[in-house]
């Protein structure tokens, strides 16, 4: 079977760091994608790790190591307006279907 | 703002109602995607069009029909739905590469079944 593993809650203080990992089990695929969605919203993009690494767009990072089947998103200088559920997910070789984690809900306070 | 539209962005039927749901897209993307998502749930894949042919149906119940007039547009034709059927239903794009795998979500269709 294929499945992404991500923890349900985090909660992290304003301006903090906070990691939120994502450990997969799954065989052939693409490369690992993180997306942000905030309530009554719709999923979107943040970042795309192809290869093994760490890789990094303003104040969020991504990282992906195949042998360890894990990857994790960064967020820094947290903001209220982080408070959103985060995904990570996968697509399988050789098709279009994309396998997201069950969600990890993001509370910043103040 | 979001490059994929969808409408309505609201919808209430009742169980012997038909209507469509409907999705455009201007990135000249090739591959077009419907998913539903349940409350605090991820998205669930249902139907992928690559080139405009159906190329994954994820065992979605016949009440369900997709149609791809053509590469910018998709649609979702709803019949005989049940209350369970309730849920955002999201349109989504992404180039037919062999490693790409950013997904564009549309704002999606909330739908309500009476």
């Amino acid at each position: 079977g294929q499945s992404l593993e991500q923890p349900s809650e985090v909660t992290a203080v304003e301006g903090a760091i906070v990691q939120i990992n994502c450990t997969y089990q799954t065989s052939g695929f693409y490369g690992l994608s993180w997306y942000q969605q905030h309530d009554g919203g719709a999923p979107t993009f943040l970042s795309y790790n192809g290869l093994d690494g760490l890789e990094e767009t303003g104040r969020f990072s991504s990282f992906l190591s195949r042998s360890d089947s894990y990857g994790y998103l960064l967020l820094q200088e947290l903001q209220m307006k982080d408070s959103a559920s985060y995904f990570c997910a996968v697509r399988r070789t050789g098709g279009f279907k994309t396998i997201f984690g069950a969600g990890t809900r993001l509370f910043v306070k103040a | 703002d979001t490059e994929v539209t969808q409408t309505p962005k609201h919808l209430v039927m009742g169980m012997t109602n038909k209507k469509s749901l409907k999705c455009e897209q201007h990135m000249g993307h090739r591959a077009m995607y419907w998913y539903k998502q349940k409350a605090k749930k991820p998205p669930e894949l249902m139907f992928v069009y690559s080139y405009e042919k159906l190329s994954i149906n994820e065992s979605v119940p016949s009440r369900f029909s997709p149609e791809c007039p053509n590469s910018s547009l998709l649609n979702l034709h709803l019949h005989a739905l049940q209350p369970e059927d309730s849920a955002l239903y999201l349109c989504a794009s992404s180039q037919v590469l062999a490693n790409g795998n950013t997904i564009y979500f549309g704002e999606g269709s909330w739908l309500t079944v009476v």
